[in-house]
């Protein structure tokens, strides 16, 4: 079993919609949590980190459940922009500072 | 934006010679890293390095080797290319003190290697 887990789509969906997606992740001490955007043959940038409360960042939100051992990413009112895989990153351990990967989930917004 | 800088972004090159990749951040961050990307593929972490004269190896096995001599400068070195080595290679940096933030990679734009 992979350590992050993410559905890798692709999830098509029309500009306006709401898409939500999420990762799952097998540590149950896994202490931070992020979403990276990547466009095609581009590097990961960095979207949000995940906090334990819950945040948003203008038409995205990520949530966190720790006794489900996954994180979400929303995106409201989707633009063609947000075409992009969308990696969610975790770190295991306390004192370590390597994010673990998952292998990212591809969403597509039409027109 | 990250400050952090990859040369060369392309290379072509032929089987057996040696090469470096360059990556280089001007933020002072501790911690670098560098991940290898195959086209439509997961990063997987080959090098990373917690601070000067400091370097492990990363979760997928690398013929590479890389140097920390400097804060701001974490090459990577193939001693004798191979095909198998054509790939994106992706160099990230961490500020690594203990906070929310301090955790948070940022990405070169990568440099992608193609051996013939």
């Amino acid at each position: 079993r992979k350590e992050v887990e993410q559905d890798p789509g692709p999830f098509n969906v029309p500009e306006g919609a709401t898409v939500a997606f999420n990762c799952t992740y097998s540590n149950s001490a896994s202490q931070s949590f992020f979403w990276y955007r990547q466009d095609c043959r581009k590097e990961p940038k960095l979207l949000m980190s995940v906090y334990s409360s819950g945040n948003e960042d203008g038409r995205f939100t990520a949530q966190l459940n720790r006794a489900s051992q996954y994180i979400s990413l929303l995106i409201r009112d989707s633009k063609l922009s947000d075409s992009a895989t969308y990696l969610c990153a975790v770190i295991f351990r306390s004192n370590d500072y390597k994010l673990s990967f998952g292998a990212g989930t591809t969403v597509t917004v039409r027109a | 934006e990250a400050d952090i800088y990859q040369t060369p972004r392309y290379l072509v090159i032929g089987t057996g010679k040696k090469i470096t990749l360059e990556c280089s951040q001007t933020m002072g961050h501790d911690k670098m890293y560098w991940y290898q990307q195959d086209p439509g593929m997961e990063l997987h972490l080959i090098h990373y390095s917690y601070g000067v004269n400091s370097t492990e190896k990363g979760d997928l096995s690398s013929e590479s080797t890389v140097s920390r001599i400097r804060t701001e400068h974490f090459p990577l070195t193939l001693e004798s290319a191979r095909p198998s080595h054509t790939s994106q290679y992706l160099c990230a940096s961490s500020e690594g003190i203990r906070g929310r933030s301090s955790y948070e990679q940022y990405f070169g734009p990568g440099t992608r290697l193609t051996v013939t």
